[in-house]
């Protein structure tokens, strides 16, 4: 049932761009993205929901594909700060508390 | 300030000696949940807890123990830790927003080593 990312890891030159996957075997009532800095906690970045928006933060913006139980995460002109583990965390019914994350995908920024 | 709080942030304990990581937080959130993090598996859910007195497995509950007493605390129970429950152990809580999603806020971690 854990949501599979894509890429393991990336590396990027600041100004660069990428994009992270995440895919489900089930459907999906929601996904969360959220960055972890080495050491510290997980924070909290977006919540997609079915049917729902894109949702944007600062220059990071998130799609959800209902149909193909996807979501993918959209780092345009990567900054130095975006360097962390990204992992999804998928809902399958709801209003539940329960999360099952990704395994986590390394984004290191190069100047 | 808005936060989860976890103690102890280290430590060190012998196999069998039973131990309690305590969560709590300021927000009035009614979810709660604790998460095991090792290296290459990413964040499993242990427990979490709808609201006082009602909790539920997550994917990996073996060996562990919660309760939902009060509102704001959600301690985490390894009765006879063993070594494979060493780990880095998060406490998070959440609120339903809008359309019955949440954010989870996360404390800020204990890491436990169990020998």
């Amino acid at each position: 049932q854990q949501p599979v990312q894509s890429p393991q890891a990336v590396i990027l030159r600041e100004g660069e761009d990428a994009v992270i996957n995440c895919s489900s075997s089930k459907a999906l009532y929601s996904v969360h993205w959220y960055r972890q800095k080495h050491g510290e906690a997980p924070v909290f970045l977006m919540i997609l929901l079915k049917g729902g928006e894109q949702m944007r933060h600062e220059k990071i913006s998130a799609s959800f594909n209902e149909k193909k139980q996807q979501s993918s995460l959209y780092l345009t002109a990567s900054q130095l700060s975006y360097s962390g583990t990204y992992f999804c965390g998928t809902d399958f019914r709801g209003n539940t508390g329960k999360l099952i994350f990704g395994q986590g995908t390394t984004l290191q920024v190069k100047p | 300030e808005a936060q989860v709080t976890q103690n102890p942030r280290y430590l060190i304990t012998v196999t069998g000696k039973k131990l309690t990581v305590t969560c709590s937080q300021n927000m009035n959130h009614e979810y709660m949940s604790w998460y095991r993090q090792d290296p290459g598996l990413g964040l499993r859910q242990i427990y979490y807890s709808m609201n006082v007195e009602v909790t539920d497995k997550g994917d990996v509950p073996e060996g562990y123990k919660v309760s939902r007493k009060e509102k704001r605390n959600f301690p985490l129970i390894l009765e006879s830790p063993s070594p494979n429950q060493t780990s880095l152990y998060f406490c998070a809580s959440s609120f339903r927003t809008g359309r019955s999603s949440y954010e989870q806020y996360f404390g800020p971690g204990t890491r436990l080593t169990v020998t």
